[in-house]
């Protein structure tokens, strides 16, 4: 089965910084690109951040630019996400999805910036 | 950016009756290679989200034939032919024309 499994979320203050993982298994990892979507509590779907599957050629929103980065380790069928200044406004579940239009979705963890 | 626009917001659905949520898109999404990249997606409560229709109007796989898509350019359209119990839940299309990927701001169908 193609499965995606987010990990690393949890609560932390503002200004701090939270590393995500995603474990990919049951495909050709290292074959497709990946991204992140994250949904506010309440709210709808915003795009965060997609990776090739290289790993040289990144894209980011806008509310993430200079703050969060994408990688991944294709030895390790692996994709992260490491944010750093969260903001209140970055509380929110992220999802792992597999390629440019996320036709695969993992169950997503929990990023809860808060004093 | 690309600003998807659904609308209804909000839809109350009969079973068995046919349900329609439309998508427009603030700029033409046929990409340079041809395609129009343009998917939605259903979100029951709790769950994660599924994508149940890519470039414009190919069905995923196990996605039930009741669900259909159409459109073109900037005019979008998800059609259920019959809906279902299941069927409830926030539905979003999702433009992968242009970056940055934008959705729209989600249509919640209920049963009436």
């Amino acid at each position: 089965d193609v499965q995606l499994l987010e990990s690393g979320g949890g609560l932390v203050q503002p200004g701090g910084s939270l590393r995500l993982s995603c474990a990919a298994s049951g495909f050709a990892f290292k074959y497709y690109a990946m991204s992140w979507v994250r949904q506010a509590p309440g709210k709808g779907l915003e795009w965060v951040s997609s990776i090739n599957d290289s790993g040289y050629g990144t894209n980011y929103a806008d509310s993430v630019k200079g703050r969060f980065t994408i990688s991944r380790d294709n030895s390790k069928n692996t994709q992260y996400l490491q944010m750093n200044s969260l903001r209140a406004e970055d509380t929110a579940l992220y999802y792992c999805a597999r390629n440019y239009d996320f036709n695969i979705w993992g169950q997503g963890t929990l990023v809860t910036v808060s004093s | 950016d690309v600003v998807m626009t659904q609308s209804p917001l909000s839809l109350p659905v009969t079973l068995g009756q046919p349900a329609s949520v439309s998508c427009r898109s603030s700029q033409s999404l046929v990409h340079s290679d041809g395609n129009t990249y343009l998917s939605w997606f259903h979100q029951r409560p709790g769950q994660s989200p599924r994508r149940l229709i890519y470039k414009v109007s190919n069905r995923d796989s196990g996605v039930p034939d009741r669900f259909s898509g159409s459109g073109s350019d900037t005019d979008f359209t998800l059609k259920i032919s019959r809906v279902e119990a299941e069927d409830v839940g926030v539905y979003y299309c999702l433009q992968a024309t242009h970056w940055p990927r934008t959705f729209g701001q989600g249509t919640k169908v209920e049963i009436k």
